[in-house]
């Protein structure tokens, strides 16, 4: 298994500013990803964050509204940059360990733009 | 493109009562399956998972088959608790080697003493 924490918890930003949200696993994972739940919505995914190269980043979102960091095996990075009230979401940072179907999900950062 | 259809909630049922959430997909290929469960201020959880056709996961009393023939992998419990109160969600994992999970919509279960 993997222990995922995430900081902040949670956050209320105003309008233009920018958050960077840090994920931090216990242990090594190959692969590493950030999804975004909107209010009373599903999760979907933002990235897949690459050890030591750019993110992938899936339809929808964008390097410059999100960009993400992974500058190791244990730990990434997500900002939400120039941030609107259409931000406000729970961003959710995941991890797939080295069983084949185990995947696993931080607390969650619920963040509140005003 | 890959997509998974769960029932609309919220569902509240009393306590020992039988539960079902109907989960239906459509995927290239032959795609492995997940229940999720949120409980409330909390992250996501695994609940189950089934890999091929035919295979039933369970853990704490749920259940759910990967039926290929209807594309279904419906949840079920046979006697709910109040503590099964929680957001349940259906997920779908590509077959290509990406790993993204493609999650249903959500159904919140609401368990009353």
């Amino acid at each position: 298994s993997a222990v995922i924490s995430q900081k902040p918890s949670r956050d209320i930003c105003q309008r233009g500013t920018s958050l960077t949200i840090q994920c931090q696993v216990d242990s090594q994972v190959t692969m590493m990803f950030w999804y975004r739940q909107q209010p009373g919505q599903s999760l979907t995914l933002i990235a897949t964050a690459n050890q030591g190269s750019e993110a992938t980043y899936e339809s929808g979102f964008v390097i410059d509204k999100f960009p993400i960091s992974r500058p190791n095996l244990t730990f990434s990075t997500l900002t939400v940059s120039n941030m609107s009230p259409e931000d406000s979401s729970i961003y959710l940072c995941s991890v797939k360990t080295d069983g084949p179907y185990e995947q696993y999900f931080g607390p969650g950062t619920r963040l509140t733009v005003t | 493109g890959d997509s998974v259809t769960q029932m609309e909630g919220p569902v509240t049922l009393s306590e020992e009562a039988f539960l079902t959430i109907n989960c239906t997909y459509t995927a290239t290929g032959y795609p492995s399956l997940f229940w999720y469960v949120q409980y409330p201020g909390e992250g996501l959880q695994l609940l189950l998972k089934a890999t091929k056709a035919d295979d039933k996961g369970s853990n704490k009393g749920f259940e759910a088959t990967y039926r290929k023939e209807t594309t279904s992998f419906h949840l079920e419990k046979g006697s709910v608790q109040v503590s099964d109160s929680a957001v349940y969600f259906c997920a779908l994992r590509r077959t290509d080697s990406s790993y993204k999970l493609i999650f249903g919509s959500g159904t919140r279960l609401l368990v009353r003493p």
